[in-house]
């Protein structure tokens, strides 16, 4: 079945560097998206890989590794701001034909 | 124009009820959505019309009752429904199906049902 992999938290200080991991199972793959939620919010679309690589922008980087089932998102010069939950996603080809499926979410808590 | 606006942000209904939740986009997409989030948990996939059709149902009750009169608006009519279905609905939307990595999403409307 398809499935998507995240840590359910992950806590760091102001300027650090913190690496969330996404390893997903699907019958499909297009690509690897990341979506940022505040408490209370909307999910924000952050990234999408699509091929193997790093993908920058700004702060954020995306990576992904098709051949290991494998991304990640690396937020640097951390701000509290960033306290936020990260989602993983994926298309569904089994289930939602092709529409996108979330990860459970890693809550990212950002310390002073 | 890049938001998904969503009305009413806040809304409680008693089982009996009936309410609509609406949604509005301008950015000319063809594919609109409807997810489900529960506290903690991530967005779940309710339905999905594309060019006004509905091309996804994900074995919704049919307590929940979607509509899409025009490219621009979404809405979803809310019928007898349970304390469980309490939780923050969104609607969302993307240039087409077939180019959905980028949803556009708006900022909900948490619903309980008392």
């Amino acid at each position: 079945g398809q499935s998507l992999e995240q840590p359910s938290e992950v806590t760091a200080v102001e300027g650090a560097i913190v690496q969330i991991n996404c390893t997903y199972q699907t019958s499909g793959f297009y690509g690897l998206s990341w979506y940022q939620q505040h408490d209370g919010g909307a999910p924000t679309f952050l990234s999408y890989n699509a091929l193997d690589g790093l993908e920058e922008t700004g702060r954020f980087s995306s990576f992904l590794s098709r051949s290991d089932s494998y991304g990640y998102l690396l937020l640097q010069e951390l701000q509290m701001k960033d306290s936020a939950s990260y989602f993983c996603a994926v298309r569904d080809f089994e289930g939602s034909q092709g529409n996108l499926i979330f990860g459970k979410g890693t809550k990212l808590s950002v310390k002073p | 124009d890049t938001e998904v606006t969503q009305t009413p942000k806040h809304l409680v209904m008693g089982m009996t009820n009936k309410k609509s939740l609406k949604c509005e986009q301008h950015m000319g997409h063809r594919a609109m959505y409807w997810y489900k989030q529960k506290a903690k948990k991530p967005p779940e996939l309710m339905f999905v019309y594309s060019y006004e059709k509905l091309s996804i149902n994900e074995s919704v009750p049919s307590r929940f009752s979607p509509e899409c009169p025009n490219s621009s608006l979404l809405n979803l009519h809310l019928h007898a429904l349970q304390p469980e279905d309490s939780a923050l609905y969104l609607c969302a939307s993307s240039q087409d199906m077939g180019v959905n990595e980028k949803l556009f999403f708006g900022s909900g409307t948490q619903l309980s049902v008392l």
